[in-house]
């Protein structure tokens, strides 16, 4: 089955540690894209990807790093200038047409130790 | 620029009745409109949507109609079960160039809670 598959379910960091989220895809959707979603709100854009080898920013892109080497992996890196890292991800991907909905991940939950 | 609005959580309804979610939202062009389902700890999953006004989406008893000049897309369900307690979620996709990745704008979510 096709799909988007993010690991770890559950990931906690400790002070000053920089760590990294999975997401890789075997739909052959050239755009990916990493959501951070905290309680009560809606999921907000860190970053955003068209094509292998370029990324765009989000809406809240400080204290988050990704890149896109091959078509079905994007990983996400939540630094340690990531002050508040608490919060439930999603990664998604899509074809490129604003027509078409984009498809989620199952999430990663991130914690501070 | 883009933002969505949904009425506040949680909705509460017992097995069977009529459910209706508000859903309104503000955008530059002619988005394309979305509904996404949440269940506990999982990611968001596609539940209905449409591109232009007037499009009617549905999927698993749930419609919701493009309102171009109300500005709304409000989700309905003639009779619902315990089985769809969940988020509900409204988004919209920017207007792009076929070609280029479309950013969705989320609403803040509307929690269903379905009672025996």
């Amino acid at each position: 089955d096709g799909g988007i598959t993010q690991s770890p379910k559950y990931l906690f960091r400790k002070e000053g540690q920089n760590v990294t989220l999975s997401c890789e895809q075997n739909l052959n959707h050239d755009a990916m894209y990493w959501y951070r979603q905290d309680p009560g709100q809606g999921l907000r854009l860190i970053y955003y990807s068209q094509i292998v080898n370029d990324f765009q920013k989000g809406d809240i892109a400080e204290g988050y790093s990704v890149s896109r080497e091959k078509k079905e992996s994007f990983p996400l890196t939540v630094t340690s200038a990531q002050k508040n890292p608490t919060a439930f991800y999603l990664c998604a991907s899509s074809i490129l047409r604003d027509d078409q909905p984009q498809h989620f991940g199952d999430g990663t939950r991130l914690s501070i130790l | 620029g883009n933002s969505v609005t949904q009425m506040e959580g949680p909705v509460t309804l017992s097995e069977e009745a009529f459910l209706t979610i508000n859903c309104t939202y503000t955008a530059t062009g002619y988005p394309s409109l979305f509904w996404y389902v949440q269940y506990p700890g999982e990611g968001l999953q596609l539940l209905l949507k449409a591109t232009k006004a007037d499009d009617k989406g549905s999927n698993k008893g749930f419609e919701a109609t493009y309102r171009k000049e109300t500005t709304s897309f409000h989700l309905e369900k003639g009779s619902v079960q315990v089985s769809d307690s969940a988020v509900y979620f409204c988004a919209l996709s920017d207007h792009g160039w076929t070609g280029t990745a479309s950013k969705l704008t989320f609403g803040t979510g509307t929690r269903l809670q379905v009672t025996l």
